[in-house]
């Protein structure tokens, strides 16, 4: 099945410390993103890369950081410069071009600070 | 800038209730536009889309329609169902800038009772 799968589940956060979140895709997409969802709020744009060994920031990047090393992979590092990292962390890739381009979300991972 | 703007919910209906949640928009140019639907603890699912003005999206029963005119974008069914609970996200993808970002409505919560 093709699909975009993201993991952990449920990932715990000590004082200081780096966690990486894992997004994998087989459906042959070219871009990939990373949103950041906290309750009662949408999403908002946290990394995103168009092609392999590339990738821009979006509007929240600051304590975060992403590679693409792959095309199938799009891994996201909650570093400790992120002082409030607790939230729902959401991958999407796409397809198409232009006015046709449509963003295909993964499952989530859900981030706690001890 | 760019921005959406819905109704706050939460929205609680009877099964086979009429829904509509409002979704409007600030956009420059013509942005495509989307609703997302999320299940509790799940990512989310596209739910369908509209390119240009007076297009019609629809899927499983919804409807929306681009209106240009009124900056608009509101969600529609004619029959709820109890699997119709979910989260409701309204969003835009403009061209130019910061390519492939996708703007988000904060979201609306419909709960549907049996």
């Amino acid at each position: 099945d093709g699909g975009i799968t993201q993991s952990p589940k449920y990932l715990f956060r000590k004082e200081g410390q780096n966690v990486t979140l894992s997004c994998e895709q087989n459906l042959n997409h070219d871009a990939m993103y990373w949103y950041r969802q906290d309750p009662g709020q949408g999403l908002r744009l946290i990394y995103y890369s168009q092609i392999v060994n590339d990738f821009q920031k979006g509007d929240i990047a600051e304590g975060y950081s992403v590679s693409r090393e792959k095309k199938e992979s799009f891994p996201l590092t909650v570093t400790s410069a992120q002082k409030n990292p607790t939230a729902f962390y959401l991958c999407a890739s796409s397809i198409g071009d232009g006015v046709q381009e449509t963003q295909y979300f993964g499952p989530g991972t859900r981030l706690l600070v001890l | 800038g760019n921005s959406v703007t819905q109704m706050e919910g939460p929205v609680t209906l009877s099964e086979e209730a009429f829904l509509t949640i409002n979704c409007t928009y600030t956009a420059t140019g013509y942005p495509s536009l989307f609703w997302y639907v999320q299940y509790p603890g799940e990512g989310l699912q596209l739910l369908l889309k509209a390119t240009k003005a007076d297009d019609k999206g629809s899927n499983k029963g919804f409807e929306a329609t681009y209106r240009k005119e009124t900056t608009s974008f509101h969600l529609e069914k004619g029959s709820v169902q109890v699997s119709d609970s979910a989260v409701y996200f309204c969003a835009l993808r403009n061209y130019g800038g910061s390519q492939g970002n996708l703007i988000f409505g904060k979201g609306t919560k419909l709960s549907v009772k049996p």
